[in-house]
């Protein structure tokens, strides 16, 4: 099985900065026959579902801010959100689909 | 409305079984893969299955083989998951999701499963 590993596990930002979180995949998630990773990163608010935010990596699901970015390739990857709002704070999850079972990340807490 | 709306959870004892459904709208629903998705009280989430726009492929988390089973009507729009000798560790809220292929793209509010005699 692949295993995600998300750092930090909490993260405390003040508004307007950044906020900057890491991802490390155990196995490369880059396909070499399409040149995609097969990363994506959820937003989970308490008491709601997941919301998907970025998927192959750096693609910005629609409806998601521009201050939301993705980054990165093979077995390393981070969430960028900048100019952070009080509606970020959430927990953020990042996920593989390159092989099943698919895997996530325990979560990083953003505070 | 796009949505999925997930029904079935409620308490069950150790050993039980439980039918999870969950009703898709606002898309043409055999056009996707679907999926469930859990996640047990204060932990992360964790994925349980797949299953192909026809029914024809099911893709389970290797530890549930065996116990939960997954079908689905594209005549009602409807997916569902068969909980079978469920255990306290099946304790959590099970998710539907639509996978766009690409990632879970929308998903259900979720229903509580509670194992406990």
């Amino acid at each position: 099985d692949i295993v995600m590993t998300q750092s930090p596990d909490s993260l405390a930002v003040s508004l307007g900065e950044r906020a900057t979180l890491n991802c490390k995949s155990s196995r490369t998630l880059l396909y070499s026959s399409n040149n995609q990773n097969y990363l994506s990163w959820y937003q989970q608010k308490p008491g709601q579902p997941p919301k998907l935010l970025i998927f192959w990596a750096y693609n910005r699901e629609s409806g998601v801010p521009d201050r939301f970015s993705g980054s990165g390739s093979g077995s390393n990857f981070t969430l960028t959100i900048d100019n952070l709002q009080a509606e970020d704070v959430a927990v953020y999850y990042c996920q593989q689909y390159y092989t099943t079972p698919i895997t996530f990340g325990q979560g990083t807490r953003l505070e | 409305e796009v949505q999925l709306v997930e029904s079935g959870g409620g308490v069950v004892q150790p050993g039980g079984s439980l039918r999870l459904s969950c009703a898709a709208s606002g898309f043409t629903f055999n056009n996707y893969w679907m999926s469930w998705i859990r996640q047990a009280p204060g932990k992360g989430l964790e994925w349980v299955v797949n299953i192909n726009q026809d029914g024809s492929g099911k893709y389970f988390v290797d530890f549930l083989k065996g116990r939960f089973s997954v079908s689905r009507d594209n005549a009602q729009n409807s997916l569902s998951l068969h909980m079978n000798n469920v255990r306290a560790d099946d304790t959590a809220v099970y998710y539907c999701a639509r996978s766009g292929g690409y990632g879970w793209d929308l998903w259900g509010q979720g229903t509580m499963v509670t194992v406990s005699s």
